[in-house]
């Protein structure tokens, strides 16, 4: 099976702080997606990767910024934290471009600005 | 721009009972059907997908129909157990590979 596992659960910081959040998959997919949930908004699309070093903007890139070094592992930055910045923040991989396959998630970071 | 929409946004049914959820789209040339399970406190799970040239696919108690004429697909549950409660989202693949998510459906099963 895969796995899709994000370093924190629950994470709580600061206005202005720079924030980290790390995703790593153990399938070699080459697709990656950072994803936020908020209520009455659904799933929205950050940013997303199709291969190391690679990124592409997705609905929301305002405030955010990504990393994508390793095949297995992207990284999610907020540069500059702010309060409407808190939400839980999904992270998915899927096999390849063009591929019709499935998104696998992890279990999400709830992230707190205060 | 693409939009998909679902129906119901909630859904309350008796135990053992069938519920149904749609999901309508817009881009005509959209090749990948997936629906996804979100249990509290998890992140989104695939439970069933069906693609373009396959009009229904069945596991167990969930089926998946297509119709692509009038561009939409429905998520069907038999024989509804608790666990079932959850939330429910479409997620049409477009034409250009991108994916969009449906806004949710949230199911109740009342034992």
């Amino acid at each position: 099976d895969v796995k899709v596992t994000q370093s924190s659960r629950y994470l709580v910081k600061r206005t202005g702080e720079k924030v980290f959040l790390e995703c790593v998959q153990d399938m070699d997919h080459e697709n990656m997606f950072w994803y936020r949930q908020d209520p009455g908004l659904g799933l929205r699309l950050i940013y997303f990767s199709y291969d190391v070093k690679m990124k592409e903007k997705g609905d929301i890139p305002e405030g955010y910024s990504v990393s994508r070094e390793k095949k297995e592992r992207f990284s999610l930055i907020l540069e500059s934290a702010s309060t409407n910045q808190t939400s839980m923040y999904l992270c998915a991989s899927s096999l390849a471009h063009y591929s019709n396959q499935p998104q696998h998630f992890g279990d999400g970071t709830r992230l707190s600005i205060l | 721009g693409e939009n998909v929409e679902q129906h119901p946004s909630t859904l309350s049914v008796q135990e053992g009972d069938s519920a149904v959820i749609k999901c309508t789209y817009s881009d005509s040339a959209s090749n990948y059907f997936p629906w996804y399970k979100q249990e509290l406190g998890k992140g989104p799970q695939l439970i069933i997908d069906i693609r373009s040239n396959v009009g229904e696919k069945k596991d167990q108690r969930i089926a998946v129909t297509l119709n692509k004429t009038a561009k939409h697909f429905s998520l069907h549950i038999t024989e509804t157990q608790p666990e079932d409660s959850a939330v429910y989202f479409c997620a049409p693949k477009t034409s250009y590979d991108k994916v969009i998510f449906g806004p949710g459906t949230s199911l109740s099963v009342i034992p």
